[in-house]
């Protein structure tokens, strides 16, 4: 069955410090993708980023940066020089054929900046 | 390009009360997924279509919800009659086929 884990419910972090949100996922299929999305105090959920599992390249994308590693089945998310902007929760998710190309969510986890 | 719209943003309703939530999809997007999200159970999928279609609907949680797609530019979320336990955030997304799904800003709904 389809499984994501993100076991950091919540990090805290001071203002400039790097950090690193865990994901772990499960899955019999192939072909599947991976995507992270970003949950601020305003609640609305926004895309960051989705990987299909052909391609293991590292990602940059300004701060964030991403670690596709499938030999461990984790796709992890690191923040640098985290700002109180960055305050959110995060949700990593997968979509596999076995699940009907549904997105099967993580948990969560809460990043909390502070100055 | 709009992204998902929602509507109401927030609603307050008694037990009892039909509450109806609406979805307008990304124009060119042919999937659409309702969402809950709660403190207890984190997001939940309700209900998919593709095509306007109602593909698995086995994430609903009772007869007194129901989901329609009268066309591709539309669809609603219909709870008859609520209850205080369907408090929560309804989320509507949108994709097209095995693209990425792009969320809606979500309806909070409190039923007293």
């Amino acid at each position: 069955a389809q499984k994501v884990t993100q076991a950091q419910t919540e990090i805290s972090v001071v203002e400039k410090e790097d950090v690193t949100l865990d994901c772990v996922y499960e899955t019999r299929d192939t072909t599947y993708y991976l995507f992270w999305y970003k949950q601020p105090p305003s609640g609305e959920l926004v895309f960051l980023i989705r990987r299909n599992s052909f391609d293991e390249q590292n990602e940059i994308s300004g701060r964030y940066s991403w670690n596709f590693q499938k030999s461990t089945s984790s796709f992890n998310f690191t923040i640098t020089a985290s700002q109180v902007v960055d305050s959110a929760v995060y949700f990593c998710a997968l979509s596999d054929k076995a699940a009907g190309n549904k997105l099967t969510f993580g948990g969560g986890t809460r990043v909390l900046v502070k100055p | 390009d709009a992204g998902v719209i929602q509507s109401p943003r927030h609603e307050v309703t008694e037990m009892g009360q039909e509450v109806t939530l609406r979805c307008k999809p990304i124009s060119g997007h042919n999937s659409l997924f309702w969402y809950r999200q709660t403190m207890m159970r984190g997001l939940e999928l309700l209900i998919y279509f593709n095509n306007n279609v109602p593909i698995d609907d086995s994430g609903m949680p009772e007869d007194r919800f129901s989901a329609k797609m009268p066309n591709a530019s539309f669809s609603t979320l219909k709870i008859q009659p609520s209850e205080p336990r369907d408090s929560a955030v309804y989320f509507c997304a949108s994709r097209r086929w095995l693209e990425t799904q792009y969320f809606g800003p979500g309806t909070r709904l409190l039923v007293l």
